[in-house]
């Protein structure tokens, strides 16, 4: 089992509908967690961390933290062809704190 | 405020060959961690490096090294290259991550060296 999993998509919204991305994560004891969006040739970063349990919005990015069920989530409103990218969920686990583990990523396609 | 910066950017070594990536980190960083980016595994932790301590090390075999030096600058080493150390290399840099201390750690990424064996 992957530390953190990501469906690699792609995953295909057309342009001004919200675009959801999920994570899950295997160390029960992880503390943070980060998406991270990377465009192609490009180098990752960050658009959200959370550290609590529930929602946390920032601009047309809202992320979601369920530690009972191991699992994140983001939601991007009204998608932009400027969101097509391939977005990381990164976790920062318990047992060995100072190493964020990536997800293999989703990759996103907003289609106008 | 610079961001991080790695050089070289690309490269491209034989089998054999070994090779030293290099990492300035962002002004008052003091951790650097880096990480391998290949199409198919992802990004993968290769170690994290903190007041010139590895704090924490990946899973790749030992001729992976890197070290830290007092100014926070970072580099990794790869010796005997093989054909499958082909990958974007990146180093990110930290304010640093402190026990205790949630809201701590987030990565900034460099832009990359692409290493190409052949």
């Amino acid at each position: 089992q992957k530390e953190v999993e990501q469906n690699s998509g792609p995953l295909s919204v057309p342009e001004g509908a919200i675009a959801s991305l999920n994570c899950t994560y295997s160390d029960r004891g992880s503390q943070s967690f980060f998406w991270y969006r990377q465009y192609s040739g490009k180098s990752p970063e960050l658009i959200m961390f959370i550290y609590s349990n529930g929602d946390k919005e920032d601009g047309r990015f809202t992320a979601q933290l369920n530690k009972a069920s191991q699992y994140v989530s983001l939601l991007i409103r009204d998608s932009q062809p400027s969101d097509s990218a391939t977005y990381l969920c990164a976790v920062r686990g318990l047992s060995s704190a100072s190493k964020i583990i990536f997800g293999s990523g989703t990759r996103l396609s907003i289609r106008p | 405020k610079a961001g991080v910066t790695q050089t070289p950017r690309y490269l491209i070594k034989t089998r054999g060959q070994q090779v030293t990536l290099s990492c300035s980190p962002i002004s008052g960083h003091r951790s650097v961690s880096w990480y391998q980016q290949t199409p198919g595994q992802g990004l993968q932790f290769l170690f994290e490096y903190f007041s010139e301590t590895q704090r924490n090390k990946g899973n790749f075999p030992g001729r992976f090294s890197g070290r830290q030096f007092s100014n926070s600058r970072s580099e990794m080493n790869v010796s005997t290259l093989e054909l499958g150390d082909s990958a974007l290399y990146l180093c990110a840099s930290s304010l640093a991550w402190l026990a205790g201390v949630r809201n701590s750690g987030e990565l900034f990424f460099g832009e990359g060296s692409r290493l190409t064996v052949l």
